[in-house]
């Protein structure tokens, strides 16, 4: 079936360590995100992009960078993670086909920053 | 600032009632407003949307109405089960961009 898939699943790393999640489709969409979620606060955005070549920053994307190496992936790149980036992360598709629609949800990275 | 409101934040329930969940959003050209259910462990999944063409939309136990001269919209679940507990979400494309703004949950929880 096609999906979004992230990887790592979990991670923990040390304060100032440079870390990257990765997030592949299979759905054929050209538009991905990349949001956090923590508790009490909702989906934030931290980049978005519409094609390969199209990278914009989200309402939280200091201390963050991501790549669109190719329609169908989109990396996350922490420079240097502190703790206050310990949050699940999740990629999410959508169709410009339809102009805005609903978003598919990759199952999620747990990072943790120590 | 451009932001999403929900109400409440927790909601328990009996099985067999009926759940209602708020949204209000800031800026009059939004005109997309998806529901997402994330079930504990899972990822946010779309239940249901509405553009702003329409004012009420139905599928099954579940409706979202929109009022959109008040920029709120309500998702509505009738005879609750258990397995409806989970967390739902609301989000609006606000100033009609193609990104989603998220309101900051509503735990539901469904006795039996």
């Amino acid at each position: 079936d096609a999906d979004v898939t992230q990887t790592p699943r979990n991670r923990i790393t040390k304060t100032g360590k440079r870390i990257m999640l990765e997030c592949s489709q299979t759905k054929g969409h050209d538009r991905m995100y990349w949001y956090r979620q923590d508790p009490g606060l909702g989906l934030r955005l931290i980049y978005y992009s519409f094609d390969v070549k199209d990278i914009n920053k989200g309402e939280i994307s200091d201390g963050y960078s991501v790549s669109r190496q190719a329609q169908a992936k989109f990396s996350l790149s922490l420079e240097s993670a502190i703790p206050n980036q310990t949050a699940l992360y999740f990629c999410a598709t959508s169709d410009s086909g339809q102009g805005v629609g609903g978003y598919t949800f990759g199952s999620g990275t747990r990072l943790t920053v120590v | 600032g451009e932001n999403v409101e929900q109400h409440p934040s927790t909601l328990s329930v009996q099985e067999g009632d009926s759940a209602v969940i708020k949204c209000t959003y800031s800026d009059s050209a939004s005109n997309y407003f998806p529901w997402y259910k994330q079930e504990l462990g899972k990822r946010p999944q779309l239940i249901i949307d509405i553009r702003s063409n329409v004012g009420e939309k139905k599928d099954q136990r579940i409706a979202v109405t929109l009022n959109k001269t008040a920029k709120h919209f309500s998702l509505h679940i009738t005879e609750t089960q258990p397995e409806d507990s989970a967390v739902y979400f609301c989000a609006a494309n606000l100033s009609g961009y193609s990104t989603l703004t998220f309101g900051k949950g509503t735990m539901l929880l469904v006795s039996p």
